[in-house]
């Protein structure tokens, strides 16, 4: 158990829909990153937040969007959903201390069927 | 920009054989290189990491990796692999600044077979 939380395990939804998922990072840390891993695309980094700030943003649709609230949980909403955003979606959480190397610890997942 | 290829989509090898997984990467700055291991159905879980140092690096469940920065590779390698160890595999490169983020290679999934 990584301590990095995600809910829904599952989702099962329509195209056109919206959804959000959800991450808790792990007790103290700052920073959470977004993952997807698609059969298409492999894993790729969506985006990542430093204590509720935006501070990278990989291949990140326009139709996705993310947040981070002031308790530190993230999360991921995926709008005008497409067939093509099945996938697995990962969240990690790394303490992100300037000028060191910081593990990121993986959640989970939530798994997307968009029909 | 950051790129990682790995050379072998599928390895199946039988229980207690040794096995090699080959990871090539591409970087215009240095880099932190990883391992990370999927077993089916779970989220990812770090197998090892080069940060500076010794070129050999060991990691759990027996695995280890070399670095070799003239040919910009990070080869995983186990002696004698069980058939707990089927999963998916991939490596994974990040800055040594900034975001950290990950860049992973495509993934190659290890089969044992008995």
């Amino acid at each position: 158990d990584s301590g990095v939380t995600q809910t829904p395990k599952h989702l099962i939804t329509a195209t056109g829909q919206r959804v959000t998922l959800r991450c808790s990072p792990r007790s103290g840390d700052l920073s959470v990153y977004w993952y997807q891993q698609s059969l298409d695309q492999g894993l790729q980094f969506l985006i990542q937040y430093y204590n509720g700030e935006e501070r990278a943003k990989g291949n990140i649709l326009e139709r996705f969007s993310a947040q981070q609230f002031p308790d530190l949980h993230s999360e991921l909403n995926l709008s005008s959903l497409e067939l093509g955003d099945s996938a697995l979606y990962f969240c990690a959480s790394s303490p992100q201390s300037l000028g060191h190397y910081n593990e990121q610890f993986f959640g989970p997942g939530t798994r997307l069927t968009v029909l | 920009a950051q790129s990682v290829t790995q050379l072998d989509s599928q390895v199946p090898v039988f229980e207690e054989a040794p096995v090699e997984l080959r990871c090539n990467y591409s970087s215009s700055v240095s880099v932190y290189l990883f391992w990370y291991v999927q077993y089916p159905n779970q989220g990812l879980q770090l197998l090892l990491k080069y940060l500076s140092g010794s070129t050999l690096v060991k990691g759990i469940n027996g695995f280890e990796a070399e670095f070799n920065k003239s040919q910009t590779s990070f080869h995983l390698r186990k002696p004698s692999v069980h058939i707990s160890d089927t999963a998916e595999y991939f490596c994974a490169v990040s800055d040594f600044q900034g975001a950290q983020k990950l860049v992973f290679g495509q993934g190659t999934r290890l089969t044992i077979n008995p």
